[in-house]
């Protein structure tokens, strides 16, 4: 059974453009998560999304968006990239709820910001 | 508030010597407390989840250990390899509305030969 997948592995960018990031579950998972991490603040929670549905969302301002595909593969877009946005981004599947279900971590996108 | 301490933040070890990872918490109602292991570059991988009612659980030469009434717990590794250098993040669910995943900021642990 194929892993959670993230592409792309590693972005550059620079201040002020924008970015999307791309998470494919495990076959059967219908709840995607997604998660920033820096070495300052450790794994923090973005949004959770189920059945094309956000269903619970972090505490990060609005340039943080996602969405969820009827094939339950999700994008994650950040726009007006600031320099604080540089970190790896993850995202985990779970077959339904992050709270109470295993989750499956991809191996992430590294962002940079220039 | 709800919060996951880790400790030591940093660890270095010989390689099959044995070593225990702390973890408190003050997450209020508690679900489950997880521990994953996050490898340089990589996502993290669980190793294992506690329920309220369970205090040991074993994954190889992992053992984790829950505390809910000290909001406690520990996680220790046995005859350490190389392959267990990584980070280990203590997570504690919270059962109410919401995700409610509380991520301690994790231990870094080498193991050297």
């Amino acid at each position: 059974k194929a892993g959670v997948t993230q592409t792309p592995r590693y972005l550059i960018k620079t201040r002020g453009q924008q970015v999307t990031l791309s998470c494919s579950p495990i076959s059967g998972h219908r709840s995607v998560s997604w998660y920033q991490q820096t070495p300052g603040q450790g794994l923090q929670f973005l949004f959770e999304y189920f059945s094309e549905t956000q269903r619970n969302k972090g505490n990060f301002p609005g340039r943080f968006s996602g969405r969820q595909f009827s094939n339950s593969r999700s994008e994650m877009n950040v726009s007006t990239l600031e320099l604080g946005d540089s970190a790896l981004y993850l995202c985990a599947s779970s077959a339904s709820t992050p709270r109470s279900e295993k989750l499956f971590f991809g191996s992430g996108t590294q962002l940079s910001v220039l | 508030k709800n919060q996951v301490e880790q400790s030591p933040q940093s660890l270095i070890i010989l390689e099959g010597k044995n070593c225990t990872l702390q973890c408190n918490y003050t997450v209020s109602p508690f679900s489950n407390l997880r521990w994953y292991k996050q490898d340089t570059g990589r996502g993290p991988v669980s190793l294992t989840i506690m329920t309220f009612s369970e205090n040991t659980k074993s994954n190889r030469r992992y053992t984790a250990t829950l505390d809910a009434d000290t909001k406690q717990s520990s996680l220790h590794i046995t005859a350490s390899q190389l392959s267990d250098s990584a980070s280990y993040i203590c997570v504690v669910s919270a059962r109410q509305a919401g995700t409610a995943l509380i991520f301690g900021k994790g231990t870094t642990l080498s193991v050297s030969s």
